[in-house]
Order: C-alpha cells, then structure tokens, then sequence
C-alpha cells in the first residue's frame, strides 16, 4: 500500500531561522511527487513536482529535493508569509490517478 | 488561479436528507477529482472524472456519487447523508500547463451534518 509520512507535524520558526521539512514515501513505483501549501480555510496551493530521485526544484525561499525514500523541503530564510501547512503526496505509476497525501506540516514562522 | 469554483461553501444539513456540491472549471480540463480532508487523516480521493459521463471510483467512494454531464461541471452528491460525512470537501483539475500530471484544487466546501 502507497504511504507517505510527513514530519515534524507541527515547526515553529524565527523568522530567518532556515530549516527543513520531511516527507518519506514508500509507493509502487513512483510517477511523481508533490509539494503543496494550504493556508487555513483554503484549498491546497500546488508548489513542485518532483519525478526522480536527485531533481530538485526551486521557488523563492523554498526548495524541494528527492531520493529514493523520501523528499525535503528546504525552507531558507523564511518569513511570517511562510506559515502554512505543507503537504506531500506521491502518485503511483500504472495509471493510477490517485494522489496519496501525507497527514501535512505545520509550519509558524514567528517575526 | 486554476478557475475552479465550489458551491456552496458552507453548508449545514441533517443526518438523512440528500447533498449534492458542484465544481465548476473554466479551463475546459479533462481530468477532474473530489478529494475529502478530515483532521489525522492526509487529503483522500472520493471519485474522479476523466471525461463527460466518465467517472471512476476512490479510495472512500462509499456513499458518494459523481456525475459529469457538462466538460466543466463535476457533481458530488451524498444520497443520505451521514454524520461521518462532516468534512471539507475539494474538488481539483488536473492541470495542463507543462506538466500535465499537477492537479490544482478549488477553494473547498465545509459540510457539516448534524
């Protein structure tokens, strides 16, 4: 069975204070990676897609990075604009068009 | 912005009565999807759509019903609704720019029954 684990479940921040975010996967055959970020009371807002272990993506203060097992998100420098929750999904190979979502992380960037 | 619409946003109903939500696409995508979000559990697919009168089932599609009749219609109906069906409730396209394997979400539907 197709499972993806975030963690930490929640991570408090400095603004400024770099750090990272975890998501380990164990899927049959991996078609593709996805990071999303989710404001409360909003839908998920698409960030990277990731396809094979050592791509790696980048948009303004974030970075996402693959291996075999798992994926990170780098967040350098952050602001109080980088709270939200996080999220990571896998999509199996074979046609599959389910997304298998990890439980989120928290993340509070304090001024 | 994917131009996805739900409606209705909110909505309060009793254990027992019929529900239907719909999600509205402008883009004219082919693939379209309701997911369900509850606390402790990640983002789960209900059914999805990869067509006009073409659907397909999820990981928790009991008690769940889709239909497609229009490209940028997708409707989700609950036949009797159940109190385990409090949720938020979103509905995604899969996207067609690059990559076409993203998909992009609305703004969700918070359904309440009592």
């Amino acid at each position: 069975e197709d499972q993806v684990t975030q963690s930490p479940e929640a991570l408090r921040l400095q603004e400024g204070e770099s750090s990272s975010l975890n998501c380990s996967y164990t899927v049959s055959g991996l078609r593709g990676l996805f990071w999303y970020r989710q404001d409360p009371g909003k839908g998920p807002e698409f960030l990277f897609t990731l396809y094979s272990a050592g791509e790696e993506k980048e948009k303004e203060r974030l970075k996402a990075t693959l291996t075999k097992k798992e994926s990170f998100l780098h967040i350098t420098a952050p602001k109080p604009e980088d709270s939200a929750t996080y999220l990571c999904a896998v999509q199996a190979r074979g046609g599959s068009e389910k997304l298998v979502f990890g439980k989120g992380t928290k993340l509070t960037v304090n001024p | 912005d994917a131009g996805i619409t739900q409606s209705p946003r909110h909505k309060v109903t009793e254990t027992g009565t019929p529900v239907t939500l719909r999600c509205h696409q402008t883009e004219n995508h082919r693939y379209m999807y309701w997911y369900r979000q509850d606390p402790g559990h990640g983002l789960r697919l209900i059914h999805y759509s990869y067509g006009v009168k073409d659907t397909d089932k999820g990981e928790v599609s009991d008690g769940y019903s889709v239909s497609r009749s229009k490209t940028e219609d997708f409707l989700l109906t609950l036949e009797s609704a159940t109190s385990s069906q409090t949720s938020v409730y979103f509905c995604a396209i899969r996207g067609a720019r690059g990559n076409n394997n993203e998909q992009f979400f609305g703004p969700g539907t918070r359904l309440t029954v009592l």
